[in-house]
């Protein structure tokens, strides 16, 4: 089965913090995302990678940066925590040449403060 | 317009009955539809994908597609509790899935 793992379920930060959200994946998978969800808005893409070091904005990446050293790790950035980031963050990985399915990681919900 | 268009509901069916969960697309190019299914506090998990007009079916789902119409439905046939959940409409566009905002279907018993 594949696994994506996010690094917390639940973080809360005050204002101004920087934050990492880790996602990591074990099926050598070449797409990463981020994406947040905010209910009304469904889910919307922040970030995704197409390989290592390969990186493209999506929908919403106003406020955010990513990394992607690792084919297995893509990790989101919060650079300044504000309290509109608050927020379900998923992370999905897909195989584009095997399947265009993608898999969740188990959602990492943030609160800033 | 946004991309993928879903009504959010919420929906509500009587167990036993036939859900029908409805969305609409904008980009005309799309070739992958699928519907993903998340219940509350959980991630999204894929239950359908069809990519030729028709339909689709896998037990008690089927999905259909109309390309002409830019329209792709879900139908829940003996609608089950467990099937109370969000379902989101998904789209493969260029390189990326657009996703709608979901429906919200609640099974009564």
């Amino acid at each position: 089965d594949v696994k994506v793992t996010q690094s917390s379920r639940y973080l809360v930060k005050r204002t101004g913090e920087k934050v990492f959200l880790e996602c990591v994946q074990d099926m050598d998978h070449e797409n990463m995302f981020w994406y947040r969800q905010d209910p009304g808005l469904g889910l919307r893409l922040i970030y995704f990678s197409y390989d290592v070091k390969m990186k493209e904005k999506g929908d919403i990446p106003e406020g955010y940066s990513v990394s992607r050293e690792k084919k297995e790790r893509f990790s989101l950035i919060l650079e300044s925590t504000s309290t509109n980031q608050t927020s379900m963050y998923l992370c999905a990985s897909r195989d584009p040449a095997v399947s265009t399915e993608a898999f969740f990681g188990q959602g990492t919900r943030l609160t800033v403060v | 317009q946004k991309e993928v268009e879903q009504n959010s509901g919420p929906l509500s069916v009587p167990e036993g009955a036939i859900a029908s969960l409805n969305c609409t697309y904008s980009d005309r190019v799309s070739q992958s539809f699928f519907w993903y299914r998340q219940y509350s506090g959980k991630s999204p998990e894929l239950i359908m994908s069809i990519y030729s007009n028709g339909d689709k079916e896998d037990g008690r789902f089927t999905a259909q597609l109309n390309k002409a119409s830019q329209y792709v439905s879900l139908l829940i046939r003996d609608s089950q509790p467990s099937d109370s959940a969000t379902y989101l409409c998904v789209i493969q566009g260029a390189q990326k899935l657009v996703f709608g905002q979901g429906t919200r279907l609640t099974i009564n018993p």
